[in-house]
């Protein structure tokens, strides 16, 4: 049972370059999340999905692109990548058990992406 | 959308001693509180959460607390040890349409527990 895991660990792109994310889950969880996380700042709701085929805007959406065509995988991708992209990448998932409010978000490893 | 404030954004500590972190949080419509511990270069890790109707949760040397009508709400650890030492996140919540909740995460507390 690996958990929540995310694919690169790191990776080093050039303005307008662009990118996909993967983040995979083998907990069988309805729900799924990407953050950002920047120094100082915490860790801020780029997109989110409540099942497979939806996706929706989280708190910093702008940039970003998502895709869940199936359950266990939640695709973030950048279309035409920025320095203020420079970011660490997390992504969480969260279980249908009882409604799902108060259910504990796994985080992944995260990614490093850097932005030249 | 909701605010969530953290303070101290550094906190040194001795071994033994107690440490506490306070949050508050904007959106009365929040009911589910948890906080995260993060080690430098690893995952956000769960280790407490509390609900909107509860005041109180312990678990061993942790404890939150939380005041619905202040919206604030506090992690406490008692007898801190060098382990401890990590960032500590806090975050408000509040249930999705179709499920699952959207946390909103404070800036963080960094814990330093001195030998």
């Amino acid at each position: 049972n690996a958990g929540v895991t995310q694919t690169p660990k790191f990776r080093v792109l050039k303005t307008g370059q662009s990118m996909t994310l993967l983040c995979a889950q083998d907990m069988n969880h309805e729900y799924m999340y990407w953050y950002r996380q920047d120094p100082g700042m915490g860790l801020r709701l780029i997109h989110y999905s409540v099942g497979e085929g939806t996706t929706a805007k989280g708190e910093v959406p702008d940039g970003y692109n998502v895709s869940r065509l199936k359950k266990q995988n939640f695709l973030l991708g950048l279309e035409s990548a920025a320095p203020s992209q420079t970011s660490v990448y997390f992504c969480a998932s969260s279980s249908l058990k009882a409604g799902g409010q108060y259910n504990e978000q796994f985080f992944g490893p995260g990614t490093r992406l850097t932005v030249l | 959308g909701e605010n969530v404030e953290q303070h101290p954004s550094t906190l040194s500590v001795q071994e033994g001693d107690s440490a506490v972190i306070k949050c508050t949080y904007s959106d009365s419509a929040s009911n589910y509180f948890p906080w995260y511990k993060q080690e430098l270069g690893k995952r956000p890790q769960l280790i407490i959460d509390i609900r909107s109707n509860v005041g109180e949760k312990k678990d061993q040397r942790i404890a939150v607390t939380l005041n619905k009508t202040a919206k604030h709400f506090s992690l406490h650890i008692t007898e801190t040890q060098p382990e401890d030492s990590a960032v500590y996140f806090c975050a408000a919540s509040m249930g999705l349409t179709g499920g699952g909740n959207k946390l909103t995460f404070g800036t963080g507390t960094q814990l330093k527990v001195e030998l």
